[in-house]
């Protein structure tokens, strides 16, 4: 069975420090991708990653970086110098790599407070 | 950049009424999705369309549940008689490889 494990339920930094959300997946696919999406309090759900199972490579996009360890299972995302722009609910969520689904399987999401 | 277009976007009904929430998907997408998101909890998957047939549905999409793709550009999500706990976001995706999600329906049922 799949699943995406979101420990952390809340997070509150100040603003400019650095967060980490952690997201930890389990799936029998040996392939398969990885999401992250953003939702802010207006509710829509913004796509900020992909990341196929055979691509482990860390990536940075501007603040935001992602690591994903194959080896742990883990896919987390990285804020540095966070801005109260980022407050909002963050998931992580696993697809499967073809077959007869696409369904994406979503986390319970970490809601980020950036203060001031 | 195109878009997947939800309407309307908050939706207030009466328990037992019938409600459709409707979708534009992007034009050259092949597959269709419906989540649902109840407040405060995570999104989940309730339906997958592809081929003018559902391919996959959850345990959530019961009965009360259909979709519909009735022209060449919307899809709809029917709730046939709501409930208090059909109360959430309604989320509706298209994708041929990847999603696009839909800024979503809040449907309150009172």
């Amino acid at each position: 069975a799949q699943k995406v494990t979101q420990a952390q339920t809340e997070i509150s930094v100040v603003e400019k420090e650095d967060v980490t959300l952690d997201c930890v997946y389990e799936t029998r696919d040996t392939t398969y991708y990885l999401f992250w999406y953003k939702q802010p309090p207006s509710g829509e759900l913004v796509f900020l990653i992909r990341r196929n199972s055979f691509d482990e490579q860390n990536e940075i996009s501007g603040r935001y970086s992602w690591n994903f360890q194959k080896s742990t299972s883990s896919f987390n995302f990285t804020i540095t110098a966070s801005q109260v722009v980022d407050s909002a609910v963050y998931f992580c969520a696993l697809r499967a790599y073809g077959g007869a689904t696409n369904k994406l399987i979503f986390g319970t999401g970490t809601l980020l407070a950036v203060q001031p | 950049e195109p878009e997947v277009t939800q309407t309307p976007s908050h939706q207030v009904t009466q328990m037992g009424q019938e409600v459709i929430l409707r979708c534009v998907p992007i034009s050259n997408h092949l597959y269709f999705y419906w989540y649902r998101q109840i407040l405060g909890q995570k999104v989940e998957f309730l339906v997958s369309f592809y081929n003018n047939e559902i391919s996959e549905k959850s345990e959530i999409f019961d009965d009360q549940f259909s979709v519909e793709r009735p022209d060449g550009s919307n899809f709809t999500l029917k709730i046939r008689s709501t409930k208090l706990e059909d109360s959430a976001m309604y989320f509706c995706a298209s994708g041929t490889g990847w999603y696009t999600f839909g800024s979503g329906t809040r449907l309150t049922v009172v």
